[in-house]
């Protein structure tokens, strides 16, 4: 079936604007994360949903980043006020639900959003 | 917190020849997982093999395999036949198999070239 996607692949925006990232998980995953791969930072963990719980939002940077997982499928992650340290690839990722004590997920990549803030 | 550690920035290998990229990892967990992903210019991430702590033998995926030393807390992955799509970023991955979030500790990359 469909991987993750991800859009837009590209995004220029000017210091201070807003923007939105969008990402479709693979049919049926239930489990999704976001993360920022930076040249200076690596790959970073941002944001986690699973199903229903409450999001673990431990990773996300400053209280500009925001994401939220509308009907437990589409997730959006939101930069307000962009700065430049924000240009990096954001990656999302998904994973099936597990069974039992030992999970074996893998989280399945989407293709990124680069993001460059001018 | 866990960390990991991938000390070759850039490695290189001969079509056909055999390659190993190191990968080390701190943690104080008993129960965890890690991965080896493959990043190539398109960005994708791509699973190219893992492998569960628990389990002492090494995992095998064709042509890749793990040297997995949990003592020594090392995760090496093997190429063996290089291919000329091999070459991309490498990362290696950690998660802990414990935690709710199961989120990925990635190391920095070692990025692999192969030579024709």
């Amino acid at each position: 079936g469909a991987g993750v996607s991800q859009s837009p692949s590209n995004k220029v925006t000017e210091k201070g604007k807003d923007v939105e990232l969008r990402c479709d998980p693979i049919s049926g995953h239930t489990a999704l994360y976001w993360y920022r791969q930076s040249l200076g930072q690596g790959l970073e963990f941002l944001i986690y949903f699973q199903g229903n719980s409450a999001p673990d939002k431990s990773g996300l940077p400053s209280d500009r980043f925001s994401a939220e997982r509308t009907g437990g499928s589409v997730s959006t992650l939101t930069i307000q006020r962009t700065q430049q340290e924000d240009s990096a690839v954001y990656l999302c990722a998904s994973s099936p639900p597990g069974g039992g004590f030992r999970t074996k997920e893998t989280q399945y990549f989407g293709p990124g959003t680069r993001l460059l803030v001018l | 917190a866990q960390t990991v550690t991938q000390s070759q920035p850039e490695m290189s290998v001969q079509e056909a020849e055999t390659v190993t990229l190191s990968c080390t990892y701190d943690t104080s967990e008993s129960d965890y997982y890690l991965f080896w992903y493959k990043q190539p210019p398109s960005r994708q991430m791509i699973l190219v093999i893992r492998q569960e702590a628990y389990k002492q033998q090494n995992a095998t995926e064709n042509r890749f395999s793990v040297n997995f030393q949990k003592a020594a807390k090392s995760f090496s992955l093997k190429i063996s036949d290089s291919q000329l799509g091999d070459a991309a970023m490498y990362f290696c991955a950690y998660r802990s198999g414990g935690s709710v979030t199961e989120k990925l500790v990635f190391g920095k990359g070692t990025k692999l070239t192969v030579n024709p």
